[in-house]
């Protein structure tokens, strides 16, 4: 089975301030791993994504994530918040291979910009 | 190419009336999905399609819960007898790759 665990459901930082949003899983068998955001009101939009190679992975809007395996984390980061940043970020994680690739998302992580 | 549509957006209905929500797929996606997610959660996986065929339901898909795929294009996801415990943001993705594309989403509230 998969799962994952999103530390802290609301994250306040301020403007131009580093971005740290910790995620960590559980997978079986190789993981496929997402960070996507949402906007109030909207579907789920794509940030960046680790299959395979580089554990590095960098995404849009300045964000990238690194994969770590010994300590099953794929923690999120931006060098310096924009107010734009504010929503809801969502880990999640699928299986590498096989025909049950579901997303399991975590609980949400909400990221607030201070001024 | 304009990305996953769902359609209605909102819906608002009484409790034991039907709905039906839709989703139209990237065009190229041979894989569809529909997720669930209430206030304060991720979305939960509920079903997902290849091509025509529905590969995999989840526990949270009771009976009254349906969804179909018949041409392997757009899906239509039915609820039968609505419930207030129903009500929750319904999702549609699609893809080709291990990225899923989601939809805008449709919001159900039932009264």
């Amino acid at each position: 089975a998969q799962s994952v665990t999103q530390l802290g459901s609301h994250v306040s930082v301020s403007e131009g301030a580093l971005v740290l949003l910790r995620c960590n899983y559980s997978s079986s068998v190789p993981p496929y791993l997402f960070w996507y955001v949402q906007y109030p009101n909207q579907g789920l939009q794509l940030l960046l994504k680790y299959t395979t190679g580089a554990t590095l992975v960098k995404g849009i809007n300045g964000f990238e994530a690194e994969f770590k395996k010994s300590e099953t984390s794929f923690h999120l980061t931006k060098p310096s918040a924009h107010m734009s940043d504010a929503a809801e970020y969502f880990c999640a994680v699928s299986r590498a291979m096989g025909r049950d690739d579901k997303i399991i998302f975590g609980k949400g992580t909400r990221l607030h910009i201070l001024p | 190419d304009t990305g996953v549509s769902q359609n209605p957006r909102h819906k608002i209905t009484k409790r034991g009336q039907n709905v039906t929500f839709r989703c139209d797929p990237i065009s190229e996606h041979n894989r569809l999905y529909w997720y669930r997610q209430t206030l304060g959660q991720g979305p939960e996986f509920l079903t997902y399609f290849q091509n025509e065929a529905q590969l995999e339901k989840s526990r949270l898909l009771s009976d009254r819960f349906s969804a179909e795929r018949p041409k392997g294009s757009f899906s239509t996801l039915e609820i039968q007898r609505t419930e207030q415990g129903d009500s929750a943001m319904y999702l549609c993705a699609s893809s080709l790759t291990p990225e899923q594309f989601f939809g805008p989403g449709t919001r159900l509230t039932v009264l």
